[in-house]
């Protein structure tokens, strides 16, 4: 199995709270990502990173912020969250083969 | 751009039963990857298979067989003698060569009663 973990598994937050969700690798690939999955709507990708300090966006990074300040961290906040972002997260990464390997996921509930 | 399609959204066996999965994609890219992953109702995705776009050869392993169709464009994963514990939702996806950001279709929900 591909070591990538996710931390919180799961969390419960406010509307208007911050929340930072985080994603940890042993694999020192070069590219990450994370995805956002609801019903009906599939994985979707939000934020992706392709080396320290490089980031860039998806097709839904509206009201998220990344931050990889290490090779093995992937941070994903969201400055004042919503209840549209009520969601499973997950986290990914990406071989020199192209294959991406997902963490565990993190359900959030924002109330 | 690329397009993964897969048409059937859910399907329903009882298990001993064969079933297949399809997946038609697009791209104009010559040098691509073919994925499956499989999400069991536990929630976790799991990496099935990766497939070249220069491999046209079908893939075998246990009771989950890939047939690549460079002609039709076509992916599609065979499930032999299906069981309960096949239950999920099978999603195919495509990266094209030197590409960073996969392109999944919107997954297969497969069901197997007995």
């Amino acid at each position: 199995d591909a070591g990538i973990t996710q931390s919180p598994r799961h969390k419960v937050t406010e509307t208007g709270t911050p929340v930072t969700l985080r994603c940890h690798q042993t694999e020192n690939h070069r590219y990450m990502y994370w995805y956002r999955q609801d019903p009906g709507h599939g994985l979707r990708l939000i934020h992706y990173s392709y080396g320290v300090k490089d980031t860039d966006k998806g097709e839904v990074s509206d009201g998220y912020s990344v931050s990889r300040s290490k090779t093995e961290d992937f941070l994903l906040t969201l400055e004042s969250a919503t209840s549209s972002q009520t969601s499973v997260y997950f986290c990914a990464i990406m071989s020199p083969r192209y294959e991406q390997y997902f963490g565990p996921g993190t359900r959030l509930t924002v109330t | 751009a690329q397009k993964v399609t897969q048409a059937q959204t859910e399907i329903s066996v009882v298990e001993k039963e064969d079933v297949t999965l399809d997946c038609v994609y697009e791209t104009r890219d010559t040098t691509y990857y073919l994925f499956w992953y499989k999400q069991p109702p536990s929630g976790e995705l799991v990496f099935l298979i990766r497939r070249n776009s220069f491999d046209e050869q079908n893939e075998i392993s246990g009771r989950y067989s890939w047939n690549f169709q460079k002609s039709t464009s076509s992916f599609n994963f065979t499930i032999t003698a299906s069981q309960v514990v096949d239950s999920a939702v099978y999603f195919c996806a495509l990266i094209t060569g030197g590409g960073n950001k996969l392109t999944f279709g919107t997954g297969t929900q497969l069901k197997v009663e007995l």
